[in-house]
């Protein structure tokens, strides 16, 4: 059954540094998702993508984080310079369609930034 | 703007005994509810979906828009059911899930 990939699944930096996620999403799925899932709290979305384009990053910190899909298929997650409240769970998820679909998430990439 | 709220961060109950796991929303358009499971060392999964009606793993949530609720029941709880349990509501052309921050549920035998 094909699942959506996530690497690396932990990642320890300091504060300043650079940090990238990757994610594959489900072959053939059009939208694909980023949450981070700070610890006790659910999911929460930071930007959406239908293929290549995004559709919602108004909770993306921008001064800090970037999101692309630049060919509509995987994406990447970056945070220059990472903060301490930085440290979370970094979620991908992805459907075929955005609309009434089920989301299927990744293992997650776990962040600690010391 | 949408809210989720779970008020039970933790639930416990014996195995064999019902089980309720709450969840309020505040919308104000016409949501779609969703429940979504994490079990240890799993990733998050769907459990099901109020537009489906249907019971999963002998669960069933109701959609109550008088009390803006979508709270989650088993009759029977039993061990593997333990898990993280997040609700979920989808909003907007995109539609966007806002999780609740969820109840970790544990079935004691």
């Amino acid at each position: 059954e094909a699942e959506v990939a996530q690497s690396p699944r932990y990642k320890i930096t300091e504060k300043s540094q650079a940090v990238a996620f990757w994610c594959d999403p489900i072959s053939g799925h059009a939208t694909l998702y980023w949450y981070r899932q700070i610890l006790g709290q659910g999911p929460e979305l930071l930007v959406q993508f239908q293929d290549e384009s995004v559709v919602d990053d108004s909770q993306l910190p921008k001064d800090r984080f970037s999101a692309e899909r630049l060919k509509g298929v995987d994406s990447t997650l970056k945070i220059q310079p990472a903060e301490l409240g930085d440290s979370a769970m970094y979620l991908c998820a992805s459907t075929r369609q955005s609309w009434g679909e089920t989301q299927y998430f990744g293992p997650g990439t776990r962040l600690l930034v010391l | 703007a949408q809210r989720v709220t779970q008020p039970e961060k933790l639930l416990s109950v014996f195995k064999g005994a019902p089980v309720e796991l709450k969840c309020n929303y505040s919308y104000s358009g016409s949501p779609e509810l969703f429940w979504y499971v994490q079990y240890s060392r799993q990733r998050l999964q769907l459990l099901l979906r109020h537009i489906s009606r249907e019971s999963i793993k002998g669960f069933t949530a109701d959609l109550n828009k008088g009390e803006t609720s979508f709270h989650l029941k088993k009759p029977f709880a039993q061990e593997e059911d333990s898990a993280m349990y997040y609700c979920a509501l989808s909003t907007g052309s995109a539609r966007q899930l806002t999780f609740g921050s969820g109840t970790q549920l544990t079935v004691l035998p």
